[in-house]
């Protein structure tokens, strides 16, 4: 059975410093990943998805993540935290177009 | 951009009553589905529903739960007689093909039993 595991519930940055959020998945086949952004009062937002293409996947908004299949990471950066990053960040693993399996989230403060 | 629609955004209720999640799917999705997360908890798959009917449920949706597609936009989620334990976001879900490649979710129900 596939899990997910995010380290740290809350990630605080400063403003224009390295954001670097965690994700370790387990899956018994290749899996497909997910990072899904929730804004305060808003849905979940897919962020990127790497799906056995490139290992490292660019998304929306500057975010970034690389597919380390030796490491069963697959760890959300991004280069310059903005004030708008604020958000609560989701880490989702799929194997084999199974319902996705979600990490418990990272919260992400950014001070100015 | 389309979006999945959800109401109430807050539901309290009490302990033992029934109470009803709506949500609007995007209009031509045929791939639904119901998801929570309990508070500082993971999200957690309920069910998946196509073609009027269920195609997929977890552990957690048991004989208390239950989905209907009413008139072919809306998406509910009933939940007979609330626990305690039922307390939670809930998030709707929609997918043209099935694929979690295309998965648009709502902005959730925070559903409150006292």
């Amino acid at each position: 059975a596939q899990s997910v595991t995010q380290l740290g519930s809350h990630v605080s940055v400063s403003e224009g410093a390295l954001v670097l959020l965690r994700c370790n998945y387990s899956s018994s086949v290749p899996p497909y990943l997910f990072w899904y952004v929730q804004y305060p009062n808003q849905g979940l937002q897919l962020l990127l998805k790497y799906t056995s293409a490139a290992t490292l996947v660019k998304g929306i908004n500057g975010f970034e993540a690389e597919f380390k299949k030796s490491e069963t990471s697959f760890h959300l950066t991004k280069p310059s935290a903005h004030m708008s990053d604020a958000a609560e960040y989701f880490c989702a693993v799929d194997s084999g177009n199974t319902p996705l399996v979600f990490g418990k989230g990272t919260r992400l403060s950014v001070i100015a | 951009e389309p979006e999945v629609t959800q109401t109430p955004s807050h539901q309290v209720t009490q302990m033992g009553q029934e109470v009803i999640l709506r949500c609007v799917p995007i209009s031509n999705h045929l791939y639904f589905y119901w998801y929570r997360q309990i508070l500082g908890q993971k999200v957690e798959f309920l069910v998946s529903f196509y073609n009027n009917e269920i195609s997929e449920k977890s552990e957690i949706f048991d004989d208390q739960f239950s989905v209907e597609r009413p008139d072919g936009s809306n998406f509910t989620l009933k939940i007979r007689s609330t626990k305690l334990e039922d307390s939670a976001m809930y998030f709707c879900a929609s997918s043209y093909r099935g694929t979690n490649e295309k998965l648009f979710f709502g902005s959730g129900t925070q559903l409150s039993v006292l």
